[in-house]
């Protein structure tokens, strides 16, 4: 079984820019969540989709949105990009949303503003 | 999410045992104990998860005091491979639907593996 993908895994864009990231979940599973990685704040919570709908988010100014598409497939959009966003992007799925399911992650998008 | 406290950093020889602390003396009884790693350039991965009793799988072990106000992960030889960041993270599984369904990760514990 294929794992999480994420597309694309090195981007680098300039301040004021806007960008979006994709993640293809492992067949079946329904649950998507994002992470930042960052060295300063470690792994923080962005968002978490479950059947197209966002069941949960983290701290992160309205700049950053995601969605998901039927086929369980997310994205998350930056726009208005700052120095600060720099960082590695991940995604990872599970069979079902809820606090007690095994997550598996995707290698990352790296992120740099320049 | 409770908080866990382990470790900044841990030592250990190729293919000698080591055991990876946690305390987490603010747990709930609902609250299963869940470890992560993170290998360098990767994205973290599941490693094994439990409530009361022990737990073993085929990538590690999982001791679980008797009060559950500390754990350890217990990699039985290590490997080069095994060279990671090593997050413990207590999740409640009986708050399902809109309530937290995302992973809390504290900075963990930076293992190496000396050949």
């Amino acid at each position: 079984k294929a794992g999480v993908t994420q597309t694309p895994r090195y981007l680098i864009k300039t301040r004021g820019q806007q960008v979006t990231l994709s993640c293809s979940p492992i067949s079946g599973h329904r649950s998507v969540s994002w992470y930042q990685q960052t060295p300063g704040q470690g792994l923080q919570f962005l968002f978490e989709y479950f059947s197209e709908t966002q069941r949960n988010k983290g701290n992160f100014p309205g700049r950053f949105s995601g969605r998901q598409f039927s086929n369980s497939r997310s994205e998350m959009n930056v726009s208005t990009l700052e120095l600060g966003d720099s960082a590695l992007y991940l995604c990872a799925s599970s069979l079902t949303s809820g606090r007690a399911r095994e997550q598996f992650f995707g290698p990352g998008t790296r992120l740099t503003v320049l | 999410d409770a908080k866990t406290t382990q470790p900044n950093s841990m030592e250990s020889n190729e293919e000698e045992p080591v055991h990876l602390p946690c305390n987490h003396s603010t747990i709930s009884g609902t609250d299963y104990i869940h470890w992560y790693r993170q290998l360098p350039s990767q994205g973290p991965e599941y490693v094994i998860h439990g409530l009361t009793s022990n737990v073993n799988n085929r990538m590690a072990s999982l001791a679980i005091a008797e009060d559950r106000k500390s754990s350890t992960l217990i990699l039985h030889r290590a490997t080069l491979r095994d060279a990671a960041v090593y997050y413990c993270i207590l999740r409640d599984p009986m708050n399902y639907g809109g309530s937290q369904g995302n992973l809390i990760f504290g900075k963990g514990t930076k293992l190496s593996v000396k050949p």
